[in-house]
């Protein structure tokens, strides 16, 4: 099956950089990529996602990027506030809405 | 109100009893799913149901079992619960399996076997 994994278990940034988490998935039949984020203690929700027919997409200051030549996508994330603090989740999905998730990445942004 | 609820959110039992978790969501989503979340393991699915009475095993369905018999209502049934069934669990549900969309996540239980 899918296998998604997330490079970096932890990711520290300054108030105001940028942070990028990277994923890497073997399935070349994904065709899904949501991410979600997960604060200290609460659920998981969904944050961003892109498609395979695209390989960029920009909600406010959260962008992905994917290349499937590589089978590589990641998460930026710009001007970086202690809100986006969490552990955040890359994900890959196939078909009928099954998706693996990566292990996730604690980013923690230092004020 | 697009919500998934979890019930309990807290739950001690001795080893060897059986145990309930229930979720429930608002949103007429086909499909619910139950995963487990352990410390440095990430969400590891244990079933996922297409709809009612469609339920498939997930990657560790071993010791679990699910039913779904109203498309609102995911119950996930632990029978003789061993202390490594200790985790937090969490319940979520997509609008369709057909094609590829967001999941909505409850709070989560914390399920703890003595």
């Amino acid at each position: 099956g899918e296998k998604v994994e997330q490079h970096e278990s932890t990711l520290s940034v300054r108030e105001g950089d940028s942070a990028v988490i990277n994923c890497t998935y073997t399935d070349t039949a994904s065709s899904y990529f949501p991410w979600y984020k997960q604060e200290a203690g609460k659920s998981l929700h969904f944050v961003i996602d892109i498609r395979s027919n695209v390989d960029r997409k920009q909600s406010q200051r959260l962008i992905v990027l994917l290349d499937k030549k590589a089978k590589r996508f990641s998460l930026h994330i710009t001007a970086t506030q202690p809100e986006d603090s969490a552990i955040y989740f890359c994900a890959a999905s196939i078909r009928n809405n099954r998706i693996f998730f990566g292990d996730g990445t604690q980013l923690v942004v230092k004020p | 109100d697009m919500k998934v609820t979890q019930m309990p959110r807290y739950l001690i039992k001795r080893m060897g009893e059986n145990v309930l978790l229930e979720c429930g969501q608002d949103m007429s989503h086909e499909t619910m799913y139950w995963y487990r979340q352990d410390p440095g393991l990430g969400l590891q699915l244990i079933y996922i149901s297409y709809d009612v009475d469609s339920n498939s095993e997930g990657d560790i369905p071993k010791g679990y079992r699910v039913s779904r018999k109203k498309r609102e209502h995911f119950s996930l049934i632990l029978d003789s619960a061993k202390t490594n069934q200790t985790s937090v669990y969490f319940c979520a549900s997509s609008l369709s399996s057909w094609g590829s969309y967001e999941q909505y996540f409850g709070p989560g239980t914390r399920l703890t076997v003595l």
